[in-house]
């Protein structure tokens, strides 16, 4: 059962271009968190955001959360070429584990 | 060296082949995590241990076993193996506190089984 949903399913920009994800879930979590997948590659968390946070910064990433509307976005700035990768949000619940979507597909082109 | 390492990274076997695949964690955690990634259906979990004596079945544990043989290892077994099984496997580890796994999650590197 798929918890989060991330939108668009893939994504091609121009490096030094804007990225924006954006993922919607179901059921009342505790936080929410963006991953990165290298082609064939593991997992590599980005981000966690607490579902009393409303935005959270790390480098050139910027995530938001919305937890009247059950989203949050994933903000690329300045993208480069190995930013190139997927994408996942995954929300964690007061009980239970991470529930993956199934990624967002960025390709950024130099 | 990796934190978190899979053996074999790859893997091709036959139908009803018993298989194992390993997880090693040199990060201190208690909590593992077994999932499998299939094209454009994200990542799903097969079973879960938030420490040596405790095992718990994921969404999709059917035709799989695991075994949590001390705190860094844990292995998932296949006891007969068959094509709806190729997938990427994913262990991943955990450093949670409280009743949920929900805290940040450390993957390896993936093992890629093939059944024929």
């Amino acid at each position: 059962s798929q918890q989060g949903e991330e939108d668009p399913q893939a994504l091609s920009i121009q490096e030094g271009e804007n990225a924006t994800m954006n993922c919607s879930y179901k059921t009342s979590i505790n936080n929410l968190q963006w991953y990165r997948q290298n082609s064939g590659r593991g997992l590599v968390h980005l981000i966690l955001i607490r579902s009393n946070e409303r935005e959270k910064h790390s480098g050139r990433l910027r995530v938001t959360l919305d937890t009247s509307k059950k989203s949050s976005s994933l903000l690329i700035t300045a993208s480069r070429a190995a930013d190139t990768a997927s994408y996942f949000c995954a929300t964690g619940r007061s009980q239970g584990n991470l529930i993956f979507g199934k990624g967002t597909k960025l390709s950024v082109k130099p | 060296d990796a934190d978190v390492t899979q053996t074999p990274r790859n893997r091709i076997t036959k139908t009803g082949k018993r298989i194992m695949l390993e997880c090693s964690q040199t990060k201190g955690h208690d909590r593992m995590y077994w999932y499998r990634q299939d094209p454009g259906l994200g990542l799903r979990l097969i079973y879960y241990s938030f420490d040596v004596k405790d095992i718990n079945k994921g969404e999709i544990s059917d035709g799989y076993s695991v075994s949590r043989q001390a705190q860094a290892k844990f292995s998932l077994s296949l006891e007969s193996a068959i094509p709806n099984q190729t997938a990427l496997y994913f262990c991943a580890t955990s450093d949670a506190m409280g009743t949920s796994g929900t805290d940040t999650q450390y993957f390896g590197p993936g093992t890629r089984l093939t059944v024929l």
